[in-house]
């Protein structure tokens, strides 16, 4: 099992500029969630999914959008990146709702200049 | 979700145990203690958490009082590679993670 996985690691954008991030589970988690640690600091939840087809906000879901089009995989998008989005982002996915034994991915590096 | 409150840093040596604290004054009864460790550049590693009886697994031990407002996490035999910021954090079992902020946590040292 490759587990939890995030494409790209890195990834410098302009502002204004658009991306989308990838997390990809093997494990059949009903349960996913996107998080960004700035430097320092812990992790905030940005949005989260309970199953696919379904998306809900976090606690700092502002200038992001995500999708669950199938059950192994949840994207995250940045319509218009600002310098505020700089950031280490982290995709995790869990098979209980809540805080119950997630698992990260090695998350994704991203710098807007 | 109840505050918690862990200090900045500790350093333990490799071998003897390393204890963790944690306060969580205002925990509600429905409130479970999870811990968490992030390894340096990596994403985070879930540990064990419990609702008030002592928990044990594998990788360590969890201590939560009586009246519930602290609680320990036990490393028993603390190596090298239990380097790492350990988050303690407190959060009603089944509810969905409308607001699941990690906090600043406590750096743990090992030193040889």
């Amino acid at each position: 099992n490759a587990g939890v996985t995030q494409t790209p690691k890195f990834r410098v954008l302009k502002t204004g500029q658009s991306m989308t991030l990838l997390c990809a589970q093997d494990m059949n988690h009903e349960y996913m969630y996107w998080y960004r640690q700035d430097p320092g600091m812990g992790l905030r939840l940005i949005h989260y999914s309970v199953g696919e087809g379904t998306t809900a906000k976090g606690e700092v879901p502002d200038g992001y959008n995500v999708s669950r089009l199938k059950k192994q995989n949840f994207l995250l998008g940045l319509e218009s990146a600002a310098p505020s989005q700089t950031s280490v982002y982290f995709c995790a996915s869990s098979r209980r709702r809540g805080l119950y034994e997630q698992y990260f991915g090695p998350g994704t590096r991203l710098t807007v200049t | 979700d109840a505050k918690t409150t862990q200090p900045p840093s500790m350093d333990c040596a490799e071998g003897r145990a390393a204890n963790l604290p944690c306060n969580h004054s205002t925990i509600s009864g429905n409130e479970y203690v999870y811990w968490y460790r992030q390894i340096h550049s990596q994403g985070p590693q879930y540990i064990i958490h419990g609702l008030k009886n002592n928990e044990t697994n594998e990788m360590a031990s969890l201590i939560i009082t009586e009246d519930r407002k602290s609680s320990t996490l036990i490393l028993p035999h603390a190596t090298l590679r239990d380097t790492a910021v350990y988050y303690c954090i407190v959060r009603a079992h089944n509810t969905n993670a409308g607001k699941s902020t990690f906090g600043d946590g406590t750096t743990l040292t090992v030193k040889p």
